[in-house]
């Protein structure tokens, strides 16, 4: 069975484009989560899709945005980029959504960001 | 706020001995779950050990257990045997029941497993 799979591996923008990041859950898997890690630090919560919905969103300013489309996928917009946006960004996904409830979820391996 | 503290930037441990990480957390929520994650160098996180917070009985799972203190907010992982393969960012996070679905994460241990 695929794991959760993600694209591209590897972005290089320049300062002020959009950069768009793609997720693809586990088969089966309806919650998708995304988060931010940049050099140096943790994991930063930044959005959960459920059923094509946005449940909750991190602390992070509105040019990050995204979607979940019908078939569970979804992908991580960021507009204007700064460079402080360079980093790992990654994808995870889980059984409707009960993290809370002690689901497991599983992670892609990333898409690395560079902004110059 | 709910916050993860992993004082431990960088560990070092022998191949077969024993390690201890620690991680301390915050939360005025009485019902969670924590969680220990680790992150080899092809950056996909795995997943080490839960434990629930409403279970005094510490979790295990094979090399890997944890000292969980819910009173003193304290998680730490212990790793016996240790592996060449369990070189690694260790990363502690936990998350509240409530339906946040928010993973919060502490900025993870180095470990390296010497030969």
């Amino acid at each position: 069975e695929a794991g959760v799979t993600q694209s591209p591996t590897h972005l290089i923008k320049t300062r002020g484009q959009q950069a768009t990041l793609r997720c693809s859950p586990i088969s089966g898997h309806t919650s998708v989560y995304w988060y931010q890690q940049a050099l140096g630090l943790g994991l930063q919560f930044l959005l959960w899709y459920d059923e094509g919905e946005e449940r909750n969103r991190g602390n992070f300013p509105p040019r990050f945005s995204g979607r979940q489309f019908p078939n569970y996928s979804s992908e991580l917009n960021v507009n204007a980029l700064e460079l402080e946006d360079s980093a790992l960004y990654l994808c995870a996904s889980s059984l409707e959504g009960r993290l809370s409830s002690g689901n497991t979820i599983y992670f892609g391996e990333g898409s690395w960001l560079t902004v110059v | 706020a709910q916050t993860v503290t992993q004082s431990q930037p960088e560990m070092s441990v022998q191949e077969a001995e024993t390690v201890t990480l620690s991680c301390t957390y915050d939360t005025s929520e009485n019902n969670y779950y924590l969680f220990w994650y680790k992150q080899p160098p092809s950056r996909q996180m795995i997943l080490v050990i839960r434990q629930e917070a409403y279970k005094q009985q510490n979790a295990t799972e094979n090399r890997f257990s944890v000292n969980f203190q819910k009173a003193a907010k304290s998680f730490s992982l212990k790793i016996s045997d240790s592996q060449l393969g369990d070189t690694a960012m260790y990363f502690c996070a936990f998350v509240t029941q409530g339906g946040s679905e928010k993973l919060v994460f502490g900025k993870g241990t180095k470990l390296t497993v010497n030969p």
